[in-house]
């Protein structure tokens, strides 16, 4: 099917690493971004891999395995403010075809 | 500044009427699209459109309508034949079909009166 399959919810301690896994079905090409939501917000974009790979932007991290059809998003040094959804996104379909689908999306609950 | 310009924030729908959410976009972006969310969901694809005049049905397109007939402009209209159209709607863009990231607007709450 053309689903982006995420756990539901991880819950955390302020300071620590956290990682959000994506898996899917659909093969191809296409890389995988990663959206961040807070409660009552619009999503915004995090991060994106085109290819395998690790991407590093500041305390977030990306990775992509298109052989896998597996990413993942690693948060590092946990802030309250973190405490948000995560969504993976990723382009399906052929030229022409394309449209673009969510995950089902991660509730992130970071502690003090 | 370019950005996505989604109208209302919160809007109000009687039984049996259409309702119109705005979105317009100068980022100069060719893909544009339109996603329902409901509380504690994900993001479900109604309607994209990734050039002027042309656009296709998502997962969940009956009940509602769009119109591509400007770059900038893409309004979708929830008809009274979506008889659940209480959620949070929210317009997105991309540069070209297949490209990312996507920009998202503010959103627009839809409730039922």
């Amino acid at each position: 099917g053309q689903s982006l399959e995420q756990p539901s919810e991880v819950t955390a301690v302020e300071g620590a690493i956290v990682q959000i896994n994506c898996t899917y079905q659909t093969s191809g090409f296409y890389g995988l971004s990663w959206y961040q939501q807070h409660d009552g917000g619009a999503p915004t974009f995090l991060s994106y891999n085109a290819l395998d790979g690790l991407e590093e932007t500041g305390r977030f991290s990306s990775f992509l395995s298109r052989s896998d059809s597996y990413g993942y998003l690693l948060l590092q040094e946990l802030q309250m403010k973190d405490s948000a959804s995560y969504f993976c996104g990723r382009t399906i379909g052929a030229s022409g075809t394309y449209k673009y689908i969510f995950g089902t999306g991660t509730r992130l609950k970071v502690l003090a | 500044d370019g950005g996505i310009t989604q109208s209302p924030k919160y809007l109000f729908r009687k039984e049996g009427q259409n309702v119109t959410l705005s979105c317009e976009q100068n980022l100069n972006h060719d893909a544009m699209y339109w996603y329902r969310q409901d509380p504690g969901q994900g993001l479900r694809l109604i309607y994209y459109s990734q050039i002027v005049n042309d656009f296709q049905k998502g997962d969940i397109a009956e009940g509602y309508s769009v119109s591509r007939e400007k770059k900038e402009s893409f309004p979708l209209t929830v008809t009274s034949a979506q008889k659940n159209p209480t959620a949070f709607y929210l317009c997105a863009s991309s540069v070209g079909q297949g490209s990312e990231p996507q920009h998202f607007g503010d959103g627009t709450r839809l409730s039922i009166l």
